[in-house]
């Protein structure tokens, strides 16, 4: 089975620098992704990480330590519009369906 | 928009009805799913398809429910005899997949939200 844990909820302020912690236990790994949801509106893909280390895209970066079975999402100067939930996904073995964490809604105030 | 377009996007049924939900997904994509989520969760999977061929259901996926993908581009999602604890937003999500297990992110639809009263 796979277990996914992350945060429920988050507060940052605007313009700062927020991380988003993700860890799973799972039974096999092929890769683990970030996707933003909006309130009311569908997932949008963020990143994927396959190997160890940090990828960095723009203002986003996720980072990912296999051993550990961890991740986090790093976002830099926080706008307004980044308040949204960010959901931290597992992908098994063999192409199996994505498996996601619950989402941590992160609020960005003034 | 992502290109995965889902009808209708607000439902309402009364409990005992039958309600059909319709996902069509990025033409060129050969793999599509469905999930279900509730507030406060992320998406849970249901089913997908490979092409038309159903590869994988879910628990969660009872006898009530059953997916289709006929000519393996778009999709329905019936429920019948609908209860209350099915009411949620379903959200459907397509993507490519080859053999050498390349990885493509799934492109989810707006989702269609279930009211059932």
């Amino acid at each position: 089975g796979q277990n996914i844990d992350q945060p429920t909820e988050m507060t940052a302020t605007e313009g700062a620098i927020v991380q988003i912690n993700c860890t799973y236990q799972t039974s096999g790994f092929n890769g683990l992704f970030w996707y933003q949801q909006h309130a009311g509106e569908a997932p949008t893909f963020l990143s994927y990480n396959v190997l160890d280390g940090l990828e960095e895209k723009g203002r986003f970066s996720s980072f990912l330590s296999r051993s550990k079975g961890y991740s986090y999402l790093l976002l830099k100067e926080l706008q307004m519009k980044d308040s949204a939930s960010y959901l931290c996904a597992v992908r098994g073995p063999g192409n199996t369906p994505l498996v996601f964490g619950k989402g941590t809604r992160l609020s960005v105030i003034a | 928009d992502t290109g995965v377009s889902q009808n209708p996007r607000h439902k309402i049924t009364k409990r005992g009805q039958n309600v059909t939900f319709r996902c069509d997904p990025i033409s060129e994509h050969n793999r599509l799913y469905w999930y279900r989520q509730t507030l406060g969760q992320g998406p849970e999977f249901l089913t997908y398809f490979q092409n038309e061929a159903q590869l994988e259901k879910s628990r969660l996926l009872s006898d009530r429910f059953s997916a289709e993908r006929p000519k393996g581009s778009f999709s329905t999602l019936e429920i019948q005899r609908t209860e209350q604890g099915d009411s949620a937003m379903y959200l459907c999500a397509s993507t490519k997949w080859d053999r050498d297990g390349a990885y493509y992110e799934q492109y989810f639809g707006p989702g269609t939200r279930l009211t059932v009263t």
